[in-house]
């Protein structure tokens, strides 16, 4: 049963506009939440975090907005550019206790030009 | 970046052998961790670390065994690889335990089991 769910499995976006990536969760018990970015040939890299006690966490360019409601996160890029083409993981945990990172399935995103 | 790699970085190997991967760190972490990404499926946990001698299973362990002897090493070991094995495989590391400390990865070994 997959907790976190990202279904969009890729994403193009030109250069300049806002990229939005989305990731679904089914646990009600998760309360942390985290973005990954991750470029060929490389491991994943942490790129930003949101607490359950927040519905904005904003870092850069990076924006990541939490909807417990709807158990919805999403990512925000503006303005994208082609750098920020890679592979997205969403990833949820519980603080404390013995759960561990739940990984999304990825989305690819590719800003062009 | 955070002191970890990975060896080796790739290999091809027989179905029915054994292989070993190494995951070493020079962060003094205290928690390791070895997933394995693949297209469809995201990063899976397979097993994890939280000590010298100390670990247990994740998600997609049937298969895997590990070991750890020293904090700076964390072993993942395929006793007899298959084929449904063929993968990426990324070690990390942690300070502390919890999600809201950061995973640190490895740069991966890319296993081909044929």
């Amino acid at each position: 049963d997959q907790q976190v769910k990202q279904n969009s499995p890729s994403l193009s976006v030109q250069e300049g506009r806002i990229s939005i990536l989305n990731c679904d969760y089914t646990n009600s018990m998760f309360d942390y939440f985290l973005w990954y970015k991750k470029y060929p040939a490389e491991g994943p890299t942490f790129l930003i975090s949101i607490s359950s006690i927040k519905d904005k966490n904003e870092d850069g360019r990076f924006t990541v907005f939490l909807n417990k409601s709807a158990k919805h996160l999403s990512l925000h890029i503006v303005p994208s550019q082609p750098g920020d083409s890679a592979v997205y993981f969403c990833a949820a945990s519980v603080r404390g206790g013995s759960e561990k990172l739940v990984f999304g399935k990825g989305t690819k995103l590719t800003v062009n030009p | 970046d955070a002191g970890i790699t990975q060896s080796p970085r790739h290999k091809v190997t027989e179905t029915g052998t054994p292989v070993t991967l190494r995951c070493h760190q020079t962060e003094n972490h205290r928690y390791m961790y070895w997933y394995r990404q693949d297209p469809g499926h995201g990063l899976r946990l397979i097993h994890y670390s939280y000590g010298v001698k100390d670990t247990d299973k994740g998600e997609v362990s049937d298969g895997y065994s590990v070991s750890r002897s020293k904090t700076e090493d964390f072993l993942l070991t395929l006793e007899s690889a298959t084929s449904s094995q063929t993968s990426v495989y990324f070690c990390a590391i942690s300070e502390e335990w919890g999600a809201n400390y950061g995973y640190t990865f490895g740069s991966g070994t890319r296993l081909t089991v044929v």
